[in-house]
Protein backbone atom coordinates (compact mmCIF):
# COMPACT_ATOMS: atom_id res chain seq x y z
CA UNK A 1 0.00 0.00 0.00
CA UNK A 2 0.89 3.89 -0.12
CA UNK A 3 2.78 5.17 2.91
CA UNK A 4 1.05 8.26 4.29
CA UNK A 5 3.12 11.24 6.27
CA UNK A 6 5.95 9.56 8.09
CA UNK A 7 4.15 6.43 8.47
CA UNK A 8 5.26 2.51 6.42
CA UNK A 9 3.09 0.19 5.44
CA UNK A 10 3.70 -2.70 8.12
CA UNK A 11 3.98 -6.23 7.72
CA UNK A 12 3.50 -8.24 10.95
CA UNK A 13 4.52 -11.86 11.26
CA UNK A 14 4.77 -14.48 13.18
CA UNK A 15 8.17 -16.27 13.72
CA UNK A 16 8.11 -19.36 11.48
CA UNK A 17 5.27 -18.00 8.72
CA UNK A 18 5.71 -17.21 5.26
CA UNK A 19 6.14 -12.99 4.18
CA UNK A 20 4.78 -11.54 1.58
CA UNK A 21 5.69 -7.88 0.49
CA UNK A 22 4.15 -6.30 -2.20
CA UNK A 23 5.57 -3.50 -4.54
CA UNK A 24 3.30 -1.69 -7.40
CA UNK A 25 5.41 0.07 -10.60
CA UNK A 26 3.82 2.08 -13.34
CA UNK A 27 7.10 2.42 -15.80
CA UNK A 28 6.20 -0.16 -18.79
CA UNK A 29 9.67 0.58 -20.18
CA UNK A 30 11.18 -0.50 -16.21
CA UNK A 31 13.65 -3.91 -17.56
CA UNK A 32 15.21 -4.75 -14.50
CA UNK A 33 14.00 -4.95 -10.61
CA UNK A 34 15.75 -5.49 -7.67
CA UNK A 35 14.51 -6.09 -3.33
CA UNK A 36 16.62 -4.15 -0.71
CA UNK A 37 16.55 -4.90 2.90
CA UNK A 38 17.23 -2.19 5.13
CA UNK A 39 17.65 -2.75 8.58
CA UNK A 40 18.06 0.22 11.56
CA UNK A 41 20.97 2.21 10.94
CA UNK A 42 22.42 0.30 7.85
CA UNK A 43 22.76 1.03 4.12
CA UNK A 44 20.16 -0.95 1.80
CA UNK A 45 21.08 -5.02 1.31
CA UNK A 46 21.29 -6.40 -2.16
CA UNK A 47 18.37 -9.88 -1.63
CA UNK A 48 17.51 -10.55 -4.64
CA UNK A 49 16.89 -8.99 -8.47
CA UNK A 50 14.75 -10.18 -11.51
CA UNK A 51 14.66 -9.41 -15.20
CA UNK A 52 11.21 -8.46 -17.64
CA UNK A 53 12.01 -11.66 -19.52
CA UNK A 54 11.28 -13.37 -16.19
CA UNK A 55 8.03 -14.21 -14.11
CA UNK A 56 10.08 -15.82 -11.47
CA UNK A 57 13.09 -16.01 -9.59
CA UNK A 58 14.12 -18.09 -6.56
CA UNK A 59 16.83 -17.46 -4.18
CA UNK A 60 17.86 -18.73 -0.34
CA UNK A 61 14.28 -18.63 1.27
CA UNK A 62 13.25 -15.64 -0.72
CA UNK A 63 11.31 -15.99 -4.19
CA UNK A 64 10.52 -12.94 -6.41
CA UNK A 65 7.81 -12.84 -8.81
CA UNK A 66 6.56 -10.44 -11.60
CA UNK A 67 3.52 -9.72 -13.28
CA UNK A 68 3.94 -7.42 -15.86
CA UNK A 69 0.83 -6.96 -16.99
CA UNK A 70 -0.68 -5.69 -13.63
CA UNK A 71 2.76 -3.88 -13.11
CA UNK A 72 3.36 -5.63 -9.49
CA UNK A 73 6.13 -7.34 -7.65
CA UNK A 74 6.36 -9.61 -4.83
CA UNK A 75 9.17 -10.61 -2.31
CA UNK A 76 8.02 -14.18 -0.54
CA UNK A 77 10.27 -14.96 2.90
CA UNK A 78 10.13 -18.35 3.62
CA UNK A 79 10.02 -19.32 7.45
CA UNK A 80 10.26 -15.61 8.38
CA UNK A 81 12.71 -15.10 11.33
CA UNK A 82 13.53 -12.26 13.58
CA UNK A 83 16.69 -11.02 11.52
CA UNK A 84 14.35 -10.84 8.95
CA UNK A 85 12.35 -7.66 10.47
CA UNK A 86 13.73 -4.69 8.24
CA UNK A 87 12.50 -2.12 5.73
CA UNK A 88 12.17 -3.98 2.42
CA UNK A 89 12.53 -1.48 -1.15
CA UNK A 90 11.77 -2.45 -4.13
CA UNK A 91 13.64 -0.41 -6.88
CA UNK A 92 13.28 -0.46 -10.49
CA UNK A 93 15.29 0.71 -13.29
CA UNK A 94 13.93 2.20 -16.35
CA UNK A 95 16.42 1.37 -18.80
CA UNK A 96 16.76 5.39 -18.88
CA UNK A 97 20.56 4.99 -17.61
CA UNK A 98 21.56 4.04 -14.55
CA UNK A 99 19.18 5.37 -11.90
CA UNK A 100 17.13 3.54 -9.80
CA UNK A 101 13.27 4.41 -8.20
CA UNK A 102 12.74 3.41 -5.16
CA UNK A 103 8.91 2.40 -4.07
CA UNK A 104 8.11 3.79 -0.91
CA UNK A 105 9.69 0.33 1.56
CA UNK A 106 6.82 -1.94 3.51
CA UNK A 107 8.52 -2.37 6.81
CA UNK A 108 8.49 -5.81 8.18
CA UNK A 109 7.93 -7.00 12.24
CA UNK A 110 8.79 -10.40 12.83
CA UNK A 111 7.34 -11.07 16.40
CA UNK A 112 8.11 -14.58 18.18
CA UNK B 1 36.63 -7.14 -1.40
CA UNK B 2 33.12 -6.56 -2.17
CA UNK B 3 31.64 -3.65 0.21
CA UNK B 4 31.37 -0.06 -0.03
CA UNK B 5 32.64 2.04 2.78
CA UNK B 6 32.02 5.22 3.84
CA UNK B 7 33.58 7.95 6.34
CA UNK B 8 32.67 9.17 8.60
CA UNK B 9 29.74 7.17 10.09
CA UNK B 10 28.24 9.85 11.89
CA UNK B 11 28.62 13.56 11.52
CA UNK B 12 27.14 16.89 12.76
CA UNK B 13 27.96 20.32 11.31
CA UNK B 14 26.92 23.99 11.74
CA UNK B 15 25.20 25.92 8.72
CA UNK B 16 28.52 27.66 8.42
CA UNK B 17 31.15 24.93 8.21
CA UNK B 18 32.14 22.88 5.28
CA UNK B 19 33.08 19.44 5.63
CA UNK B 20 32.81 16.30 3.24
CA UNK B 21 32.14 12.81 2.83
CA UNK B 22 33.90 9.92 1.55
CA UNK B 23 33.04 7.01 -0.25
CA UNK B 24 35.38 4.02 -1.18
CA UNK B 25 34.91 0.87 -3.52
CA UNK B 26 37.06 -1.64 -4.68
CA UNK B 27 35.15 -4.01 -6.70
CA UNK B 28 36.37 -2.61 -9.99
CA UNK B 29 32.47 -0.62 -10.86
CA UNK B 30 32.43 2.30 -12.86
CA UNK B 31 29.41 3.75 -11.79
CA UNK B 32 29.20 5.36 -8.46
CA UNK B 33 26.08 7.34 -6.84
CA UNK B 34 25.03 9.87 -4.09
CA UNK B 35 21.61 9.23 -2.36
CA UNK B 36 19.94 11.14 -0.03
CA UNK B 37 17.32 9.16 2.71
CA UNK B 38 14.88 10.59 5.24
CA UNK B 39 13.38 8.93 8.19
CA UNK B 40 11.16 6.37 7.05
CA UNK B 41 11.80 7.31 3.39
CA UNK B 42 12.98 5.76 0.20
CA UNK B 43 16.50 6.58 -1.21
CA UNK B 44 16.21 9.51 -2.98
CA UNK B 45 18.80 10.16 -6.18
CA UNK B 46 21.47 13.07 -5.93
CA UNK B 47 24.13 12.33 -8.39
CA UNK B 48 25.26 9.30 -10.39
CA UNK B 49 29.21 9.55 -11.87
CA UNK B 50 30.41 7.30 -14.81
CA UNK B 51 33.67 6.53 -15.68
CA UNK B 52 34.65 9.48 -13.19
CA UNK B 53 32.45 11.82 -15.22
CA UNK B 54 29.24 13.71 -13.99
CA UNK B 55 26.41 12.07 -15.62
CA UNK B 56 23.77 12.77 -13.15
CA UNK B 57 22.35 16.03 -11.04
CA UNK B 58 18.88 15.81 -10.07
CA UNK B 59 18.70 18.92 -9.29
CA UNK B 60 20.57 19.30 -6.62
CA UNK B 61 21.44 22.38 -4.72
CA UNK B 62 24.97 23.95 -5.15
CA UNK B 63 25.61 23.29 -0.95
CA UNK B 64 26.07 20.26 -2.19
CA UNK B 65 29.05 19.16 -4.27
CA UNK B 66 30.17 15.51 -5.52
CA UNK B 67 34.03 14.70 -6.60
CA UNK B 68 35.25 11.48 -7.99
CA UNK B 69 38.74 12.00 -7.96
CA UNK B 70 39.34 8.04 -9.45
CA UNK B 71 37.20 5.28 -10.33
CA UNK B 72 37.49 4.01 -6.64
CA UNK B 73 36.72 7.24 -4.81
CA UNK B 74 33.69 9.16 -4.26
CA UNK B 75 33.31 12.35 -1.87
CA UNK B 76 30.50 14.90 -1.53
CA UNK B 77 31.80 18.24 -0.36
CA UNK B 78 29.05 20.48 1.94
CA UNK B 79 29.18 24.14 2.47
CA UNK B 80 26.22 26.45 4.18
CA UNK B 81 23.79 23.43 4.64
CA UNK B 82 20.61 24.01 6.47
CA UNK B 83 18.75 22.03 9.00
CA UNK B 84 16.21 20.45 7.09
CA UNK B 85 19.13 18.49 5.01
CA UNK B 86 20.16 16.59 8.11
CA UNK B 87 19.49 12.89 6.37
CA UNK B 88 21.48 9.61 6.04
CA UNK B 89 23.75 9.87 3.00
CA UNK B 90 24.62 6.81 0.93
CA UNK B 91 27.20 5.83 -1.29
CA UNK B 92 26.65 3.33 -3.90
CA UNK B 93 28.45 1.81 -6.83
CA UNK B 94 27.34 -0.56 -9.70
CA UNK B 95 29.58 -2.29 -13.03
CA UNK B 96 28.32 -0.22 -15.90
CA UNK B 97 26.37 -1.25 -19.19
CA UNK B 98 22.96 -3.11 -19.61
CA UNK B 99 20.24 -3.85 -17.09
CA UNK B 100 22.11 -5.60 -15.03
CA UNK B 101 22.52 -2.78 -12.60
CA UNK B 102 22.74 -4.18 -8.80
CA UNK B 103 23.89 -1.28 -6.78
CA UNK B 104 26.08 -1.76 -3.83
CA UNK B 105 25.17 0.37 -0.80
CA UNK B 106 27.52 1.80 1.77
CA UNK B 107 26.04 1.90 5.51
CA UNK B 108 25.71 5.56 4.77
CA UNK B 109 27.00 8.75 6.72
CA UNK B 110 24.41 10.17 9.39
CA UNK B 111 24.66 13.88 9.04
CA UNK B 112 22.94 16.58 11.54
CA UNK B 113 22.83 19.92 10.92
CA UNK B 114 22.53 22.68 13.48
Amino acid sequence: GESVGLHLPTLSVQEGDNSIINCAYSNSASDYFIWYKQESGKGPQFIIDIRSNMDKRQGQRVTVLLNKTVKHLSLQIAATQPGDSAVYFCAENTGSGYALNFGKGTSLLVTP
Amino acid sequence: DTEVTQTPKHLVMGMTNKKSLKCEQHMGHRAMYWYKQKAKKPPELMFVYSYEKLSINESVPSRFSPECPNSSLLNLHLHALQPEDSALYLCASSRLGGADNEQFFGPGTRLTVL
